[in-house]
């Protein structure tokens, strides 16, 4: 297995713009999280997914941002128009929570930068 | 909800050295309790866990130890090496929150030679 998938990899972006991350979960695996990581506040659960569906969106910042999963295989963020203090490494990960293991598997992230 | 405190926020060591990184929650109904390891530039990678019907858990140079009663749980990492270095997060798990990770705010850890 090639492991969680992230693309892109690295985004610049203008204010204002909108950005769409997109993640690929490891093949089985039933949850999906979004994180954010800055310096200053660290490793920041943003939603995440059981089964497509999402079960917890309290760490999503405010209406800018959006995510859905429309399948078992894919996953969105969008930011939606972004700001600088968007500015961060989002990554995405995945789990196979039902078969009772919490091992979180993470993607290489996507570093975004908003101008 | 929990709330996950870490300490100390960066430590250096020699080589050799052991290091020891402390982990407080606040809800008594986390059960699960892992570390992750994130180096520079990377994404973080799970090293050990330990679940709350345990008391330690060992594997070579790494050890976690919780205290229920406390609610505390730390890190050790014995004979530590330069390729040690690196951040690392502890989380906790409550058997409320459906796999929600609550982590701590992460111990730069640098090991010198």
């Amino acid at each position: 297995d090639a492991g969680v998938i992230q693309s892109p990899r690295h985004e610049v972006t203008e204010m204002g713009q909108e950005v769409t991350l997109r993640c690929k979960p490891i093949s089985g695996h039933d949850y999906l999280f979004w994180y954010r990581q800055t310096m200053m506040r660290g490793l920041e659960l943003l939603i995440y997914f059981n089964n497509n569906v999402p079960i917890d969106d309290s760490g999503m910042p405010e209406d800018r941002f959006s995510a859905k999963m429309p399948n078992a295989s894919f996953s969105t963020l969008k930011i939606q128009p972004s700001e600088p203090r968007d500015s961060a490494v989002y990554f995405c990960a995945s789990s196979f929570g039902t078969s009772g293991k919490t091992e979180q598997f993470f993607g290489p992230g996507t570093r975004l930068t908003v101008l | 909800g929990e709330n996950v405190e870490q300490h100390p926020s960066t430590l250096s060591v020699q080589e050799g050295d052991s290091a020891v990184i402390k982990c407080t929650y606040s809800d008594s109904a986390s059960n699960y309790f892992p570390w992750y390891k994130q180096e520079l530039g990377k994404r973080p990678q799970l090293i050990i866990d330990i679940r709350s019907n345990v008391g330690e858990k060992k594997d070579q140079r790494i050890a976690v130890t919780l205290n229920k009663t406390a609610k505390h749980f730390s890190l050790h990492i014995t004979e530590t090496q330069p390729e040690d270095s690196a951040v690392y997060f502890c989380a906790a798990v409550s058997n409320t929150g459906f796999q929600k990770l609550v982590f701590g705010t992460g111990t730069r850890l640098l090991v010198s030679p």
